[in-house]
């Protein structure tokens, strides 16, 4: 399957435990994008990479949480000291700046992550 | 000001009936693009339908085509002949420019009544 992947699917914490996401993004794909949606919301966009540079940034990622993709394939979030308000969905998607591959460079999105802070 | 707004929560639709889901937007950009994506309750989002801001024609994709009506900056999504796997969330999206960042409403809930 070459779709989207995220692991793990389900993550319960402890509130004021540390947790990592991981996503692996279609390969071909050079553009990987984080979002977080809660119960009865369209998803938020969190940041945005290009390759292995993170371009962008929401006013939403407090600096608890920090984003890598160390080689421009697969990228990890990382929320620091969680709260129970992180409790939420965190899908990662990805998409090509390629217009051979698509001109409507949709985002291609993972399963998600559901994240529960107790 | 939102950046895209739906305004119908709970949609209810006949099994082989068509419907109409609402998406307006806010942008000042001449160039943007407008998504839907479908969400069943196991979580994945699944993109529909695409249109740019430039194209002249609505956008079809099988049994989904976009209402696009730029003055009034509107991208409805027709879903014709319902089927039960309908049943989802909808959710329309933007982007501006040639920005990364997609914009989402806060969805609509399909069902499809058998």
């Amino acid at each position: 399957d070459t779709g989207v992947s995220q692991n793990p699917r389900h993550k319960i914490t402890k509130r004021g435990q540390n947790v990592t996401f991981r996503c692996d993004p279609i390969s071909e794909h050079n553009r990987l994008y984080w979002y977080r949606q809660t119960l009865g919301q369209g998803p938020e966009f969190l940041t945005y990479f290009q390759n292995e540079a993170q371009l962008e940034k929401s006013r939403l990622l407090s600096d608890r949480f920090s984003a890598e993709r160390p080689k421009g394939s697969f990228s990890t979030l990382e929320i620091q000291r969680t709260e129970q308000g992180d409790s939420a969905m965190y899908l990662c998607a990805s998409s090509s700046s390629d217009r051979g591959i698509t001109s409507s460079y949709e985002q291609y999105f993972g399963p998600g992550t559901r994240l529960t802070v107790t | 000001a939102q950046k895209i707004t739906q305004t119908q929560p709970g949609m209810f639709v006949q099994e082989k009936e068509a419907v109409t889901l609402d998406c307006t937007y806010d942008t000042s950009d001449q160039s943007y693009g407008l998504f839907w994506y479908k969400q069943p309750s196991s979580g994945e989002m699944i993109f529909l339908i695409y249109q740019g801001s430039y194209d002249e024609q609505n956008a079809t994709e099988g049994r989904y085509s976009l209402n696009f009506q730029k003055a009034r900056k509107s991208a409805n999504l027709v879903i014709s002949a319902s089927q039960l796997g309908d049943s989802a969330m909808y959710f329309c999206a933007m982007r501006e420019g040639a920005g990364n960042q997609f914009y989402f409403g806060t969805g609509t809930s399909l069902t499809v009544i058998p």
